[in-house]
């Protein structure tokens, strides 16, 4: 399984984009990088995902350099309610690209908007 | 409302008791899974299901059972529960295929005394 590099914590302002980087150095060419969070001992809440090229949904952006061996999520404008464990996974196909698979969740990244 | 329910949400109860933690989706997901958080220690998956009647082993199945009679459903069983199975569970379900997200419950906080 590829592996993942986060910061430990990071802190931001409210009303500011929150940057967080992810280092997967050995990640594979059919892996997906896929952020995650969790708020204070809630279920592990979806983010984004992306491939190879750069994401935004409603939640965040992600950004994945070329060689796929770094990425970052952005929050564009940081709330308290984003205070929480950020986790960046890469996912490990089992059976194909037909079968689910599983997380392999580090110790992520705990963010800390302050006021 | 799409969802991941796990009942129940806290229970303390002794060594040896048998106890069946439930999880249920509404989203038609094939595929389930359960983990277990610990702190320094990340989620770890303990089992997990591709499909009805289709179950396997995760990283740290000792000590758990699980079924998978309806698609719905994926209860998690624990027949002599230790202290060492203290800890916090969740429950995710998604569509097959590697790039489908997980949805997560909200938890299960397990105590055994």
């Amino acid at each position: 399984d590829a592996k993942t590099t986060q910061p430990t914590s990071m802190d931001c302002a409210e009303g500011r984009a929150a940057n967080l980087p992810c280092n997967h150095s050995t990640i594979s060419g059919n892996e997906y990088v896929y952020w995650y969070r969790q708020i204070h001992s809630q279920g592990p809440q979806y983010i984004i995902h992306g491939l190879k090229n750069n994401e935004t949904n409603e939640m965040a952006s992600l950004i994945i350099t070329e060689d796929r061996k770094s990425s970052t999520l952005i929050l564009p404008h940081a709330t308290l309610r984003d205070t929480a464990v950020y986790y960046c996974i890469v996912r490990v196909a089992l059976y194909g690209e037909t079968s689910g698979s599983r997380l392999t969740f580090g110790e992520g990244t705990q963010l800390t908007v302050n006021p | 409302e799409a969802q991941v329910t796990q009942n129940p949400r806290y229970l303390i109860t002794v060594t040896g008791k048998k106890l069946t933690v439930t999880c249920s989706q509404n989203m038609n997901h094939e595929y389930m899974s359960w983990y277990r958080q610990d702190p320094g220690l990340g989620l770890r998956q303990i089992y997990y299901s591709m499909n009805v009647e289709v179950t396997d082993k995760g990283d740290v199945p000792e000590g758990y059972k699980v079924s998978r009679k309806e698609k719905r459903n994926f209860p998690l069983i624990l027949e002599s529960p230790s202290p060492n199975q203290t800890s916090l569970y969740f429950c995710a379900s998604s569509f097959g295929g590697s790039e489908q997200p997980q949805h997560f419950g909200d938890g299960t906080r397990l105590s055994i005394l």
